[in-house]
């Protein structure tokens, strides 16, 4: 059974901050890692992909990655109230033998920005 | 313009009913997909389809079928209504499938099984 797995949280962090979000995923041949921001009552929002060991940096935004310990980070500086919401981990693998790559989404972990 | 919608935003039905959920994608997307997210917020694929393949979770029960009568639609016909059917649905598409491809969502669909 592959499996992405986050803390559900809440992760309750103050405004001006860094907010530390993690995922872990089985699947050793696994390619692409997507964080999604999801709003209560909204559908989910690309907010980074990696592919590559490292860091990736996007604005207030830097994914790292990490394949070997098949794990993926999302940190997000300067927090802000509007960053308040559901953080998904996605993996894309190759899924119940298609060709092509599907995402497996961990549960997410739920941010709260306190202004 | 909207690239991924889905009609209807909510949908309230009586168990053994059946339903369907339309999506459509003005992207120019080869790849749609059906997602389901269950009260505890999980996001869990259901299927995912192209021109050439047709990939269902093998978790999905066979009364949920895609039917796609063109690549920007792929709609979601469910029949016999369970009380666990109540969800929201979410579409989306991408590119082409691949593994680096982002997938764009839709705005869902709340379905409620009475």
């Amino acid at each position: 059974q592959k499996e992405v797995e986050q803390n559900s949280g809440p992760l309750s962090v103050p405004e001006g901050a860094i907010a530390s979000l993690n995922c872990t995923y089985s699947d050793r041949g696994s390619q692409s890692f997507f964080w999604y921001r999801q709003y209560s009552g909204k559908s989910p929002e690309l907010i980074m992909s990696i592919y590559s060991n490292g860091d990736k940096e996007d604005g207030r935004f830097t994914a790292q990655l990490n394949k070997a310990s098949q794990y993926v980070s999302l940190l997000i500086r300067d927090s802000q109230p509007s960053d308040s919401a559901t953080y998904l981990c996605a993996v894309n693998i190759r899924f119940y033998g298609g060709s092509q790559g599907n995402l497996i989404f961990g549960k997410g972990t739920k941010l709260s920005v306190k202004p | 313009d909207t690239a991924v919608s889905q009609t209807p935003k909510y949908l309230v039905t009586q168990m053994g009913n059946d339903k369907s959920i339309k999506c459509e994608q003005n992207l120019g997307h080869d790849t749609m997909y059906w997602y389901k997210q269950d009260s505890k917020k999980f996001l869990k694929i259901m299927f995912s389809y192209n021109n050439k393949e047709l990939i269902i979770n093998e978790t999905v029960p066979n009364r949920f079928s895609p039917k796609s009568p063109d690549k920007a639609h792929l709609n979601l016909h469910i029949n016999s209504l369970e009380l666990g059917d109540s969800a929201v649905y979410f579409c989306a598409s991408s590119q082409a499938g691949g593994w680096s491809d982002t997938q764009y969502f839709g705005p869902g669909t709340r379905l409620t099984v009475l």
